[in-house]
């Protein structure tokens, strides 16, 4: 059964203060590893696709990496709009369906 | 930015009451999807659905459950007789089949009672 485990739950730092969120994994076969962000009431919203270990992709003050076991977002100088909870989700080769982790809630104070 | 539309936004509805939740994809997508968010859990799929069949589901989608794409813009979730677990957010989803991520729309809250 494919597991995605995020860490940690909540996470609050000041603003311009960076940080990391993990993504730890396991899939029988990975098609794809995803971010996305979700805002309260709101549907994700996609961030990144990686597809294979040593794969890094930026935007803005985000990046995401990846390893055969976890992923780590990284977030540079934040600001308070970056405020949101951040999903990690795999895909399985052969599967439709994506299957999250519970997220880490981002609170950034200015 | 072309969304993923999701009507209505909330619905209340008695318990073993028939409720029908819609969504109207991007337009050129193909692949479109169904996954819920009880409140303070994980988003979990529920179905995947392409060339108006359904592709996967999960084994939370049983026979309580039903997708239609009933005509060229529309992709509906029926579950036909609620129970007071099926209160969550409801999500749909589409994507190309070239890029493999999929457009969340906005939502809609279920509330049974």
């Amino acid at each position: 059964e494919d597991q995605v485990t995020q860490s940690p739950e909540a996470l609050r730092l000041q603003e311009g203060e960076s940080s990391s969120l993990n993504c730890s994994y396991t899939v029988s076969g990975l098609r794809g590893l995803f971010w996305y962000r979700q805002d309260p009431g709101k549907g994700p919203e996609f961030l990144f696709t990686l597809y294979s270990a040593g794969e890094e992709k930026e935007k803005e003050r985000l990046k995401a990496t990846l390893t055969k076991k976890e992923s780590f977002l990284h977030i540079t100088a934040p600001k308070p709009e970056d405020s949101a909870t951040y999903l990690c989700a795999v895909q399985a080769r052969g599967a439709d369906g994506l299957t999250f982790g519970k997220g880490t809630h981002l609170i950034i104070q200015p | 930015e072309p969304e993923v539309t999701q009507t209505p936004s909330h619905q209340v509805t008695q318990m073993g009451q028939e409720v029908i939740l819609r969504c109207v994809p991007i337009s050129n997508h193909l692949y479109f999807y169904w996954y819920r968010q009880i409140l303070g859990q994980k988003v979990e799929f529920l179905v995947s659905f392409y060339n108006n069949e359904i592709s996967e589901k999960s084994e939370i989608f049983d026979d309580q459950f039903s997708v239609e794409r009933p005509d060229g813009s529309n992709f509906t979730l029926k579950i036909r007789s609620t129970k007071l677990e099926d209160s969550a957010m409801y999500f749909c989803a589409s994507n190309t089949g070239q890029e493999i991520y999929g457009t969340f729309g906005s939502g809609t809250r279920l509330t049974v009672v």
